[in-house]
């Protein structure tokens, strides 16, 4: 079955601060692919990045970047010097196997970034 | 930029009443989803439609919920006799094939009382 499993609820930080939030997959496929979306307050779903199995390379978009590791299952996402605007619910999803391109998400990771 | 609509924003409705959820997608995809989000909980998948037509639901979509594309534009879910469970926030998605990402109406909260 696929899954994904962010063990982390919530996380506190005070701005500057870095902070990674973990998200490991499950998947019995060879290709699949990993997003990350930001929900914040306001409660809309933001998309952040989208990645394909068969590229493991590191992603960096200012002062985010993502971090694949496919013998781990992992697909973890760093804030470096977080900011307050960064509080949010943050959501990793696999796309399913099927053809419809369904999402699974994780339970996602609340991030409180106090200043 | 293009992005998905959705209307109305929150819908207050009685148990056992009618709704239907509006979503104009992206004027060029072709992937249409809705999903659910239950308050503090995560979100889950509904249903997919493409090609006119439902391609994948989920075992929440049952006979109470139905999906249309009335006029090649909007996308609409509706809840036939909504129940007290059926209060959550409803995500319209659409993606330019199955594969690339899907963008995310702003949502609609349907509370049911």
């Amino acid at each position: 079955a696929q899954k994904v499993t962010q063990a982390q609820t919530e996380i506190s930080v005070v701005e500057k601060e870095d902070v990674t939030l973990d998200c490991v997959y499950e998947t019995r496929d060879t290709t699949y692919y990993l997003f990350w979306y930001k929900q914040p307050p306001s409660g809309e779903l933001v998309f952040l990045i989208r990645r394909n199995s068969f590229d493991e390379q590191n992603e960096i978009s200012g002062r985010y970047s993502w971090n694949f590791q496919k013998s781990t299952s992992s697909f973890n996402f760093t804030i470096t010097a977080s900011q307050v605007v960064d509080s949010a619910v943050y959501f990793c999803a696999l796309r399913d196997s099927s053809n419809t391109g369904k999402l699974i998400f994780g339970q996602g990771t609340t991030l409180q970034v106090k200043p | 930029e293009p992005e998905v609509t959705q209307t109305p924003s929150h819908q207050v409705t009685q148990m056992g009443q009618e709704v239907i959820l509006r979503c104009v997608p992206i004027s060029n995809h072709l992937y249409f989803y809705w999903y659910r989000q239950i308050l503090g909980q995560k979100v889950e998948f509904l249903v997919s439609f493409y090609n006119n037509e439902i391609s994948e639901k989920s075992e929440i979509f049952d006979d109470q919920f139905s999906v249309e594309r009335p006029d090649g534009s909007n996308f609409t879910l509706k809840i036939r006799s909504t129940k007290l469970e059926d209060s959550a926030m409803y995500f319209c998605a659409t993606g330019a094939s199955g594969d690339n990402e899907q963008f995310f109406g702003p949502g609609t909260r349907l509370t049911v009382l």
